[in-house]
C-alpha cells in the first residue's frame, strides 16, 4: 500500500529564516505531487504541482520554491519566512494515470512564522 | 462567485440525526466531484467520490446536480465519530488542469450525544 510521509510534523521559525519542508511517497511509482497550504479559517490553496522529477508547476507567486530531486522525494523551500507564511502545509499525491483524480495527503506540517 | 461555496456552519446535530450539507460551484466543466473528511489539526480524507448518477457508502449518500452546479453529502444516523470538517472539493475540468482540486472551506460538523 502507499504511505506518504512529511516533516517536520511541526515547526515554529521566526521571521526572515529559511524553511525547508520534505514530503516522500512509498509504494508507488511516478506519482504526481502535490503541495497545499491551508491558513486559518481559510481552504487548501495549492501551491506547488509536479509530473515528475524536476518539473514543477507555482500555482501562487509567494517566496516558496519547490523542488523534486527524485520521484517520490518533494521539497518546499523558502529562503526567507514571512509572518503569512504561517499555516497548515500538505504534501499531497495521486497516481500518475489516474481516471478520477483522487489526491492522497500527508499529515501536515504545521507551521508557525513569529 | 466563488469557485466551490459550502455553508461553514457548524452543524450541531444530536447522535441519530439526519444531516445534509450543500456546495455550490462555479465551473460548469468541472469534471470530478469528491467529498473529504478533515478532523481538526489533520490531514484531509477521502471520504467519497461522488458518481452523476449519485452513490452511496454506507450511512453516506452523495449526489450531483449538474444543471444547478451542487453537490450533495447527506449523512443518515449521525454518530459522535462523524464530527469533522466536510470538505467539497471539484476538479476544473478533464485533461492537463484536472489535477488541480479545488476545495471549499469546509462545513463544520458536530454530532452531540
Amino acid at each position: 500500500s502507499q504511505t506518504i510521509h512529511q516533516w517536520p510534523a511541526t515547526l515554529v521559525q521566526p521571521v526572515g529564516s529559511p524553511l525547508s519542508l520534505e514530503c516522500t511517497v512509498e509504494g508507488t511509482s511516478n506519482p504526481n505531487l502535490y503541495w497545499y497550504r491551508q491558513a486559518a479559517g481559510r481552504g487548501l490553496q495549492l501551491l506547488f504541482y509536479s509530473v515528475g522529477i524536476g518539473q514543477i508547476s507555482s500555482e501562487v507567486p509567494q517566496n516558496l520554491s519547490a523542488s523534486r530531486p527524485q520521484d517520490r522525494q518533494f521539497i518546499l523551500s523558502s529562503k526567507k519566512l514571512l509572518l503569512s507564511d504561517s499555516g497548515f502545509y500538505l504534501c499531497a499525491w495521486s497516481p500518475r494515470l489516474s481516471i478520477t483524480d483522487t489526491q492522497y495527503f500527508g499529515p501536515g506540517t504545521r507551521l508557525t512564522v513569529l | 462567485r466563488k469557485e466551490v461555496e459550502q455553508d461553514p456552519g457548524p452543524f450541531n446535530v444530536p447522535e441519530g440525526a439526519t444531516v445534509a450539507f450543500n456546495c455550490t460551484y462555479s465551473n460548469s466543466a468541472s469534471q470530478s466531484f469528491f467529498w473529504y473528511r478533515q478532523d481538526c489539526r489533520k490531514e484531509p480524507k477521502l471520504l467519497m467520490s461522488v458518481y452523476s448518477s449519485g452513490n452511496e457508502d454506507g450511512r453516506f449518500t452523495a449526489q450531483l446536480n449538474r444543471a444547478s452546479q451542487y453537490i450533495s453529502l447527506l449523512i443518515r444516523d449521525s454518530k459522535l465519530s462523524d464530527s469533522a470538517t466536510y470538505l467539497c472539493v471539484v476538479t476544473p475540468s478533464s485533461g492537463a488542469g484536472s489535477y488541480q482540486l479545488t476545495f471549499g472551506k469546509g462545513t463544520k460538523l458536530s454530532v452531540i450525544p
